[in-house]
């Protein structure tokens, strides 16, 4: 079975601070890995994903993610967040070749503090 | 990227009464989309997959005669609360998904529809 643990579920950072989201992941076969954003009342948006190849993912809003398959985690991160960054954050996992699954982690609240 | 439209964004009713809430895809063609429900500050449960001209598949503990799932066409598939309850009140949300290399693609999302039950 697989499962997608989000270890923070709230994270404050200043302004301009640097943050990371950790993402841990298990799974017995191969996965797509993906990072979603929702602000409030609305649905999720796609920050970035990883299919394959190069383990550093560059997304939208300055994010990016490293695959570590070893550690099996796919953390998130910014060098200097804005105050538009606070939302919720969710990682989530699909089986490859599965077609329809996706497992989402608990969220990571992300509050940018000015 | 793919657009996905829900609507209504927010509606309030009595209890006992019947809601629609309808999940398009403006942009492509979804064969699957998918229904979730989200309780406050917590994560995304997967209700029912929704299949274009056939049946649902709903999760474990959903009841199918509580929400009604069409998927009518390749563009909208519709989730209807029936007979809503206030316990039904939450954050209802679709999405669909695109296909690449033959296999699982990424989800595109509804922008939610807030279902408050008086």
């Amino acid at each position: 079975a697989q499962s997608v643990t989000q270890l923070d579920s709230q994270v404050p950072v200043f302004e301009e601070a640097p943050v990371e989201l950790r993402c841990n992941y298990s799974s017995s076969v191969s996965v797509y890995l993906f990072w979603y954003v929702q602000y409030p009342n609305q649905g999720l948006q796609l920050l970035l994903k990883y299919l394959s190849g190069s383990t550093l993912v560059k997304g939208i809003n300055g994010f990016e993610a490293e695959f570590n398959k070893s550690q099996t985690s796919f953390h998130l991160r910014k060098p200097s967040v804005h105050i538009s960054d606070t939302a919720e954050y969710f990682c989530a996992v699909s089986k490859l070749n599965t077609g329809n699954q996706f497992y989402f982690g608990t969220g990571t609240s992300l509050t940018v503090i000015p | 990227g793919a657009v996905v439209s829900q609507h209504p964004s927010r509606v309030i009713c009595k209890s006992g009464t019947s809601v629609k809430i309808e999940c398009r895809s403006l942009d492509f063609q979804a064969t699957t989309m998918f229904w979730y429900r989200q309780f406050p500050k917590q994560s995304l449960m997967l209700m029912a997959t929704s299949n274009e001209g056939s049946k649902a598949t709903y999760e474990q503990g959903v009841e199918k005669d509580k929400f009604l799932i069409n998927h009518a066409s390749l563009t909208l598939s519709t989730l209807t609360v029936t007979s809503a309850h206030p316990e039904d009140s939450s954050f209802y949300i679709c999405s669909a998904k695109t296909d690449f290399r033959g296999g699982t693609g990424e989800l595109f999302f509804g922008e939610g529809s807030r279902l408050t039950v008086l």
